[in-house]
Parts: C-alpha cells; structure tokens; sequence
C-alpha cells in the first residue's frame, strides 16, 4: 500500500459525459501528480500541483482540468468525454516541490462507451 | 524535452533466470525511479535511484549519472515477477515532472 488513495477504481461513462476523480496524497506530501496512461500512449504526465498551486502541465487537454484543496487532496475533472479519454488515471504523491520519490495510487481505470 | 528509452522492450525468461532491464536518458536527473507494473496495473515503486547502487532481495539496481543510464538486475527470476517494468526520471529544473520510458515487458514461466 502506498498511501496514495484513489477514488473511485473504476467508470464506466458515455461519451460527452463529465466525471471527476479524486486523490489523496500520502500523509505528509504536498506534491500531487496526475497522470494518463493509455494503450498507445504509455504514461503520460498531466499536471502537477504542489500546496495548492499549479505548478507544471504536461500533455492535459482542454477538456480536462484539475485542483488541489487546501486539504490537499486533489481531484482531476474530465468533461465532454471521448472514446479515445478511456484509460487508467493515476494519481502520485511526493513530499517536495521538486525532487523525492513520488509514490503512485492504484488508478482509476475509466470506460468511455 | 528529456528522452528516456529502455531495453529490451519484451523479455521472456524460465524462472529461475536473470535478467538485466537497461534504461538510457538523454539529461542530468535529479531523481531516477524503477517501478513495476503488476497485471492488475498496480504501479510498485522499486527503488529511488538517482545514482549509485541498491539492493533488495533478488533486485538491485545501479545507476552511473555521468553516463546518463541505469540498469536494474533481477535474479532467480519467479513467477511474480512477470509485468512491465518501467524507468522514470526527471531532470532538476522547476516546472518538470518524472517522465516515464515505455518500458519493459517481462514474462516469466514456470
């Protein structure tokens, strides 16, 4: 068990729909990473949010978004949802703004039909 | 942006065997992360390895960041230790996150 906890583990949606998923970060780390991880794509980095602010984005589209609470769990919002958005969302935690481990939750694996 | 391939990308083992899993970086990383896929898609941390060389148990990894490459070991290979094997490394400037290679996949059999 990593400490990374994700919600839910798995949706099932129809295209155009909007889901949000969430994250809680190992007790102590301040860093929450998202990330995609698709057949054709591998793992793909999202955005990255240390104590609540934004501080990186990778490969997110517009469609999607996502927010760090002051509890610091976060939470990555998918809207007008395609086929092709079907994948496993993780979810990483880290201590630092910029360096230390991440550990990873178990995924929210999500179906667009 | 940094580039991080691995080698070889499939692997097919007798338990029993070992094996050595390479992952090259085209950057200086300030952290460098080996994780196994399990077929449930559980992503495990193996070892934390920005350099230097670690152990734990059957596995240990070394990584020489001069050379900008690492390489994890895995001996008396079981049946368990069959998924995808991935490096991740990120490089020490802000706004960067861990980027991952494709990694390799590993089939051990009985």
């Amino acid at each position: 068990d990593s400490g990374v906890t994700q919600t839910p583990k798995h949706l099932i949606t129809a295209t155009g729909q909007r889901v949000t998923l969430r994250c809680s970060p190992r007790s102590g780390d301040l860093s929450v990473y998202w990330y995609q991880q698709s057949l054709d794509q591998g793992l793909q980095f999202l955005i990255h949010y240390y104590n609540g602010e934004e501080r990186a984005k990778g490969n997110i589209l517009e469609r999607f978004s996502a927010q760090q609470f002051p509890d610091l769990h976060s939470e990555l919002n998918l809207s007008s949802l395609e086929l092709g958005d079907s994948a496993l969302y993780f979810c990483a935690s880290s201590v630092g703004k910029n360096t230390g481990e991440l550990f990873f939750g178990e995924g929210s694996r999500l179906t667009v039909l | 942006g940094i580039q991080v391939e691995q080698s070889p990308p499939d692997l097919i083992l007798q338990e029993g065997a070992n094996s050595t899993l390479r992952c090259n970086f085209s950057d200086s990383v300030n952290n460098l992360q080996w994780f196994h896929q399990n077929p449930w898609g559980q992503l495990i941390n193996l070892f934390y390895i920005p350099s230097g060389t670690k152990q734990n148990g059957r596995l240990s990894a070394t990584t020489v960041a001069t050379e900008r490459y690492s390489l994890l070991y895995i001996s008396s290979s079981q049946t368990t230790d069959s998924g995808v094997y991935f490096c991740a490394v990120k490089v020490n400037q802000a706004g960067t996150a861990l980027i991952f290679g494709k990694g390799t996949t590993l089939s051990v059999s009985s």
